[in-house]
């Protein structure tokens, strides 16, 4: 199966520019997408297909990479982004899920 | 307006059968096509398969012996049953509608299902 490594967590101060970093065991073209959770919710789709924004999304958020090394930006960071980020592949079977960013704000 | 919901038995015996149903509405299931995905308490998300918009199936490896989704257009409802369930199956389950390259645009709010005698 295709791993997808992601930091555990990150902390930032509103305002500021903070890259989520996922790295793929083997390629996975640009079928590689983004969510956000936030507590005791179902995830939502911030970017799909590596660096597009989906509708309704705010252009804070970015999406990049290909191949194996993805990021997902977010730029400038607000207290609303307060979350676990989790990519994910659709490039291979099983499609897989990267273990989840925590995004924490100072 | 796209929505799924999910439903089910909050608590299932060890070595029981889990039955889910997902019901959706806003979209045709065979227009889009719905995954299962599920989430262990404090821990990431795990794929478990999909139905094709042509009613054909896919499951993730580790699962497939034991799992099973279908679906009833009329209704549209997409069912997930999986057999011989252990504690380590604990998790909120959810539906997701998936779109071209299969990203998960819309997910229903999930259901918590526990393992437990």
């Amino acid at each position: 199966d295709t791993v997808l490594t992601q930091s555990p967590a990150l902390a930032v101060s509103p305002g500021e520019r903070v890259t989520i970093s996922c790295r793929a065991s083997e390629s996975v073209s640009t079928l590689m997408h983004w969510y956000q959770q936030k507590p005791g919710q179902q995830p939502t789709l911030l970017i799909y297909l590596a660096s597009n924004l989906e509708s309704g999304v705010p252009a804070r958020f970015s999406g990049s990479g290909s191949g194996t090394d993805f990021t997902l930006t977010i730029d400038p960071v607000e207290a609303d982004d307060t979350a676990t980020y989790y990519c994910q592949q659709s490039w291979n079977d099983p499609w897989t899920f990267g273990g989840g960013t925590k995004l924490e704000l100072k | 307006q796209v929505q799924l919901k999910e439903s089910g038995p909050g608590l299932v015996q060890p070595s029981q059968t889990l039955s889910l149903t997902c019901t959706v509405s806003g979209f045709s299931l065979t227009s889009y096509h719905v995954s299962w995905v599920r989430q262990p308490p404090g821990k990431g998300l795990e794929w478990m398969g999909v139905i094709w918009t042509g009613g054909s199936t896919a499951y993730n490896s580790l699962l497939k012996s034991r799992l099973s989704i279908s679906r009833d257009i009329s209704k549209s409802q997409v069912f997930l049953k999986m057999n011989s369930l252990q504690t380590e199956d604990t998790a909120t389950y959810y539906c997701a509608r998936g779109i071209r390259y299969n990203p998960f645009d819309y997910w229903g709010q999930g259901v918590m299902v526990t393992v437990s005698s």
